[in-house]
């Protein structure tokens, strides 16, 4: 099963971009990558999703290389409303599993 | 549109008892996760449903856990009897099928074993 692995913590100012990179080294081609949002005491919810090179929607951006060995969250101008932890998860088709990393813990300051 | 519904919120029980928690997922989604979640950790895969058959149980402690999901819509897992190391949150997803499909979270329940 594919590790899925990702930074513990990362600190942030209100404005600033933030960008988080999850590691995924034994993933097929068309794996998908999803990740998620996660507030105390609530259960996780749909950020982003793709699969290759550049996914875009109104809150994120998800990032893809070629070698599909890392793919990054990117959180453009963020505000202290999303200080959350993010996880990332991979939906492995040929074993049909799912991995989800640690989580990072963002947390935003004024 | 409702979401996933999970009950109870919180549970507290002493160990060596039982506890069951109910799930009852979004109209239309043919597939259900059960998750273990421990404090500052990511969600851990227990069992997935698609429909009333149960495709990966491969991580759930079978000697004590068991979960059921008759007539393919909502679902009960249950701990018996219950060890300290129990204690988490058990979330609930539903999603509308493929394992890349957006999964739905339920609130959780958190359980506390004495």
């Amino acid at each position: 099963l594919a590790k899925t692995t990702q930074p513990i913590s990362m600190d942030s100012y209100e404005g600033q971009e933030v960008n988080i990179t999850c590691s995924h080294n034994n993933i097929a081609t068309n794996d998908y990558i999803t990740w998620y949002q996660q507030f105390p005491s609530q259960g996780p919810r749909f950020i982003i999703q793709g699969y290759k090179t550049k996914v875009t929607n109104e809150v994120a951006s998800l990032f893809i290389p070629a070698d599909r060995k890392s793919s990054t969250l990117s959180l453009p101008r963020v505000s202290l409303s999303d200080t959350a932890v993010y996880y990332c998860l991979v939906a492995l088709r040929g074993d049909y599993k799912l991995s989800f990393g640690a989580g990072t813990t963002v947390t935003v300051r004024a | 549109e409702a979401g996933v519904v999970q009950s109870p919120r919180y549970k507290i029980i002493e160990k060596k008892q039982p506890v069951a928690f109910w799930c009852n997922p979004i109209s239309g989604h043919n597939t259900l996760y059960w998750y273990r979640q421990n404090l500052g950790q990511g969600p851990e895969l227990l069992i997935r449903y698609e429909n009333e058959e149960a495709v990966d149980d491969s991580q759930l402690p079978k000697d004590r856990f068991s979960a059921e999901r008759l007539k393919g819509v909502d679902s009960t897992l249950k701990i018996q009897p219950a060890e300290l190391g129990d204690s988490a949150v058990y979330l609930c997803a539903s999603s509308l099928g493929r394992l890349e499909e957006t999964q739905y979270f339920g609130p959780g329940t958190r359980l506390l074993v004495l």
